[in-house]
C-alpha cells in the first residue's frame, strides 16, 4: 500500500471548488505531518503550491493565489487541498508529499480536469 | 529571482554512472538559509525524491536509491552535483534539481522544494 494516495483523477466547472485528498497509509497519523502540494502541467517542472501542517505551522508558496488552501481532515486521515474558484488555467496534475521514514514521499497524483 | 538549471549526458549506458550537475544562479548555493535536492520523474508517472545536501557538504539520501547515490557540492561554481551508479533502464527519467529551504526549528532539517530547475531527461540505453 502507497504511503500517500491520491484520486487519480477529478473534474470539476469553472468557478466551482475542487477538494483534492491525499490519504496517509493506516498507522500513519496525517496530525503528525506536514503536508506538502505541488502543481504540474505537461513539460513543465511541479510548482511549490503551500505546505500545511496546522494553523500555526503553514506556508503559502511564493505568488500562489490565496485560493489555493491547505487543511486537514483527521477523520479520514488525510490532506486537503482546496481550489476555490476554479480556473481553466487550474487543470493539471497535483502531488502531496510528506517527509516520512528519512525520506520526502509523494503521492500518487490527482489529474484535475477543468470541464 | 534564483534559477536552477540541470546539465549533463542525455544518454547513460546500462551498468555505467549518471552524472549531472545543477546550477544557481541569482542567489548563492552558500546561503545558510537553503539545502538543495535532487527529484526525478520517470515517464508518464509520479515524482521521486533522490537526496538533498547543505553548502557544508551534509547529505540526506533516500534510503531507496542511498547505495546507489552520491550529490555533492561546488560552492566556488554555484553547484551541485548528482551521481548514480549501476543505472538501469528504471533510472530511465527526468531529473530535476530544487533549492529546500532550512528548517526554523529543530523539528526537521529542511523543507520541501520551493524552487525548480526546468529538469533534464536521461535515458539509460545501449
Amino acid at each position: 500500500q502507497a504511503v500517500l494516495t491520491q484520486p487519480s483523477s477529478l473534474s470539476a466547472s469553472p468557478g466551482a471548488s475542487a477538494s483534492l485528498t491525499c490519504t496517509l497509509r493506516s498507522g500513519i497519523n496525517v496530525g503528525n505531518y506536514r503536508i506538502y502540494w505541488y502543481q504540474q502541467k505537461p513539460g513543465s517542472p511541479p510548482q511549490y503550491l503551500l505546505r500545511f501542517k496546522s494553523d500555526s505551522d503553514k506556508q503559502q508558496g511564493s505568488g500562489v493565489p490565496s485560493r489555493f488552501s491547505g487543511s486537514k481532515d483527521a477523520s479520514a486521515n488525510a490532506g486537503i487541498l482546496l481550489i476555490s474558484g476554479l480556473q481553466s488555467e487550474d487543470e493539471a496534475d497535483y502531488y502531496c508529499m510528506i517527509w516520512h521514514s528519512n525520506a520526502y514521499v509523494f503521492g500518487t497524483g490527482t489529474k484535475v480536469t477543468v470541464l | 529571482q534564483l534559477q536552477l538549471q540541470e546539465s549533463g549526458p542525455g544518454l547513460v549506458k546500462p551498468a555505467e554512472t549518471l552524472s549531472l550537475t545543477c546550477t544557481v544562479s541569482s542567489g548563492s548555493i552558500s546561503s545558510s538559509s537553503y539545502h538543495w535536492g535532487w527529484i526525478r520523474q520517470p515517464p508518464g508517472t509520479g515524482l521521486e525524491w533522490i537526496g538533498t545536501i547543505y553548502y557544508s557538504g551534509r547529505t540526506f539520501y533516500n534510503p531507496s536509491l542511498k547505495s546507489r547515490v552520491t550529490i555533492s557540492v561546488d560552492t566556488s561554481k554555484n553547484q551541485f552535483s548528482l551521481k548514480l551508479s549501476s543505472v538501469t533502464a528504471a533510472d530511465t527519467a527526468v531529473y530535476y534539481c530544487a533549492r529546500q529551504e532550512s528548517c526554523s526549528t529543530d523539528s526537521c532539517s529542511f523543507y520541501g522544494m520551493d524552487v525548480w530547475g526546468q529538469g533534464t531527461t536521461v535515458t539509460v540505453s545501449s
